[in-house]
């Protein structure tokens, strides 16, 4: 599976977009991109997932780069609840394994 | 999206007895199922991937006779933490995995050990 990087932290007002950003530069061209999130002392939480067009769902947007080497997921509106750590995993198509990065842990403030 | 269980959400033993942990796909059923183990402000670790009706695989470093998985049906996975010592002491999260398609690996609320 392609590494993943992402920073450690971000903060963000609450009602103001949240833009996480994720590098994966030695992707696959058939590994997918995945986003979950962990609020803390819960399961992780599935977000969104995409190859290589730009998705969106009742919960984030995730903008891919043409290259598909960086993504982006946005939270359009972020409210408190979103305050949680938020992981990008890179991986093939019907691979099993998720490897957890340290992922970015991202502060929604009033 | 899809529902994983897990019984008990916290559990308290002794040293030395085993623990049994369950992990319930509540409306799919789940070919794949994992475990990870999760230490304080750390990243979720993976323990070991189970297929259902076959021999679970171990990542490096796991003790496949101390942590024992057993993935009888499509819907039921269990992780036995066997002779549990204080060390064990962690948050245990199991993840499903369905049949088809891009599958997405959906994970339940965790369960915290704390072993005395």
């Amino acid at each position: 599976d392609a590494k993943t990087t992402q920073p450690p932290s971000m903060d963000c007002a609450e009602g103001r977009a949240a833009n996480l950003p994720c590098n994966h530069s030695t992707i696959s061209g058939n590994e997918y991109v995945y986003w979950y999130r962990q609020i803390h002392s819960q399961g992780p939480q599935y977000i969104i997932h995409g190859l290589k067009n730009n998705e969106t769902n009742e919960m984030a947007s995730l903008i891919i780069t043409e290259d598909r080497k960086s993504s982006t997921l946005i939270l359009p509106h972020a409210t408190l609840r979103d305050t949680a750590v938020y992981y990008c995993i890179a991986l093939l198509y019907n691979f099993n394994k998720f490897y957890f990065g340290s992922g970015t842990k991202l502060n929604v403030k009033p | 999206g899809a529902v994983v269980s897990q019984h008990p959400s916290w559990v308290i033993c002794k040293s030395g007895t085993s623990v049994k942990i369950e992990c319930r796909s509540l409306d799919f059923q789940a070919t794949t199922m994992f475990w990870y183990r999760q230490f304080p402000k750390q990243s979720l670790m993976l323990m070991a991937t189970s297929n259902e009706g076959s021999k679970a695989t171990y990542e490096q470093g796991v003790e496949k006779d101390k942590f024992l998985i057993n993935h009888a049906s499509l819907t039921l996975s269990t992780l036995t933490v066997t002779s549990a010592h204080p060390e064990d002491s962690s948050f245990y999260i199991c993840s499903a995995r369905g049949r088809s398609g891009v599958e997405t690996q959906y994970f339940g609320p965790g369960t915290r050990l704390l072993v005395l």
